[in-house]
């Protein structure tokens, strides 16, 4: 099974900031990456596929990057709304993998 | 708008089985792949099914080959998953996610939860 590795899994950032988590693959994903947003008592909310793709609706300030093996969301301009738990995953070969997850708080 | 309903969830005892539903809406369902996806209470997401739309194709963890069944049936926009010789490491929040292209879950419904403890 493909390892999917997260950084930080906790983060603590004021509002406005930039915020950057990182998604590291244990072999070549091949951009098959996504990230998903999950709010407290929410269920996860897909914000980015194909490492760099936004889904539609998802606000601006989201972006992701990467490839190979190395991948981050940034958070450009950090809102009261976008605390929550972020995951990464990789679709590129079964069984589909989650990172452990990185949750954000505001300082 | 796109809706995903799961019902059929509960408590029950090691060795049980129990039988998930998620109904869709809002879109047309037997186009679409669909999974099961799993969260332990404060852990984070297992992907455990996927069913192709027209169900040609079943992928599974293999935590749950074996024991877990996916099904769907497109006439009743109604996806399944059949859970056998349940665990207590089975206790999770079970999400059913629509696949808007192989691998990926645009949609999600707002989870079920599954509690296994004698």
């Amino acid at each position: 099974d493909i390892r999917m590795t997260q950084s930080p899994a906790s983060l603590s950032a004021s509002l406005g900031e930039t915020v950057n988590i990182e998604c590291l693959a244990s072999e070549d994903i091949y951009s098959d990456l996504a990230w998903y947003q999950q709010k407290p008592g929410k269920s996860p909310q897909l914000l980015i596929y194909n490492a760099n793709s936004l889904q539609n609706g998802v606000p601006s300030r989201f972006s992701g990057s990467g490839s190979g093996t190395q991948y981050s969301l940034k958070i450009n301009s950090l809102q009261s709304e976008d605390v929550a738990t972020y995951f990464c995953q990789q679709y590129n070969n079964y069984p589909y993998t989650f990172g452990a997850g990185t949750k954000l708080e505001l300082k | 708008e796109v809706q995903l309903v799961e019902s059929g969830g509960g408590l029950v005892q090691p060795g049980s089985s129990l039988k998930l539903s998620c109904v869709a809406s809002g879109f047309t369902f037997s186009n679409y792949g669909m999974n099961w996806i799993r969260q332990a209470p404060k852990k984070g997401l297992e992907w455990i099914a996927l069913i192709y739309y027209d169900s040609s194709n079943k992928y599974y963890a293999d935590s749950v080959k074996g024991r877990f069944t996916i099904s769907r049936d497109n006439s009743k926009n109604t996806l399944y998953l059949e859970m056998n010789s349940l665990r207590s490491e089975d206790t999770a929040m079970y999400y059913c996610a629509k696949s808007g292209a192989i691998g990926l879950f645009d949609y999600w419904g707002q989870g079920v939860m599954v509690t296994v403890s004698s």
